[in-house]
């Protein structure tokens, strides 16, 4: 399965923007990357995914280097209610199987 | 968006006894669901992908008598741990896919065996 590296911990500043990278050096030509993030205690929840083209939702943005070598998941004012694990996850096309790395903490600081 | 429910939430439950976790999507038609375990401050770990009405396929070093899994219908997966030990006390979500690319997760049951 292909992997992604993220930093252990992040912080940030309430309303400020957030910059969460993630690495993925062995990703394939077919492999969608995926975001989720989980609070404590709940199930993961759907952040954004892309495939080539940088994407943009109502959560959050998403950078995806030209190589596809790497990307970052962007929240544009963090709030409280940002904090949590951030997984960034590859998803071999087809298979939709999601392997979770160890994720980001992100804290939020008031 | 869509809503997936798992019933218990929590459950506590006597080593050697056997435990019934449900998992429904509420608002649409899972051909395939997932289920997952997560011990304390560790991330997901996938256990069975199972696709409604045939066999689950369970990941490497998951004991397939051991858990258990049903997809009888498009719309519910039960996972059942059998003679459950303390060892097996851990978070249990489930996941579930109306289209390519979207994962809906449910709320997790906790899992304690005394």
């Amino acid at each position: 399965d292909a992997k992604t590296t993220q930093p252990n911990s992040m912080e940030s500043n309430e309303e400020e923007p957030v910059h969460l990278p993630c690495n993925h050096s062995t990703i394939s030509g077919t492999d969608y990357i995926h975001w989720y993030r989980q609070l404590p205690s709940q199930g993961p929840e759907y952040v954004i995914h892309g495939l080539t083209s940088n994407v943009n939702n109502r959560m959050a943005s998403l950078a995806i280097a030209e190589d596809r070598k790497s990307s970052t998941l962007i929240l544009h004012r963090a709030t409280l209610r940002d904090a949590a694990v951030y997984y960034c996850i590859l998803d071999q096309t087809g298979a939709n199987n999601l392997f979770f790395g160890t994720g980001t903490r992100l804290t939020v600081i008031p | 968006g869509a809503v997936v429910s798992q019933h218990p939430s929590w459950v506590i439950c006597k080593s050697g006894t056997s435990v019934k976790i449900e998992c429904r999507s509420l608002d649409f038609q899972a051909t395939t669901m997932f289920w997952y375990r997560q011990f304390p401050k560790q991330s997901l770990m996938l256990m069975a992908t199972s696709n409604e009405g045939s066999k689950a396929t369970y990941e490497q070093g998951v004991e397939k008598d051991k858990f258990l899994i049903n997809h009888a219908s498009l719309t519910l997966s039960t996972l059942t741990v059998t003679s459950a030990h303390p060892e097996d006390s851990s978070f249990y979500i489930c996941s579930a896919r109306d289209q390519p690319y979207e994962q809906y997760f449910g709320p997790g049951t906790r899992l304690t065996v005394t």
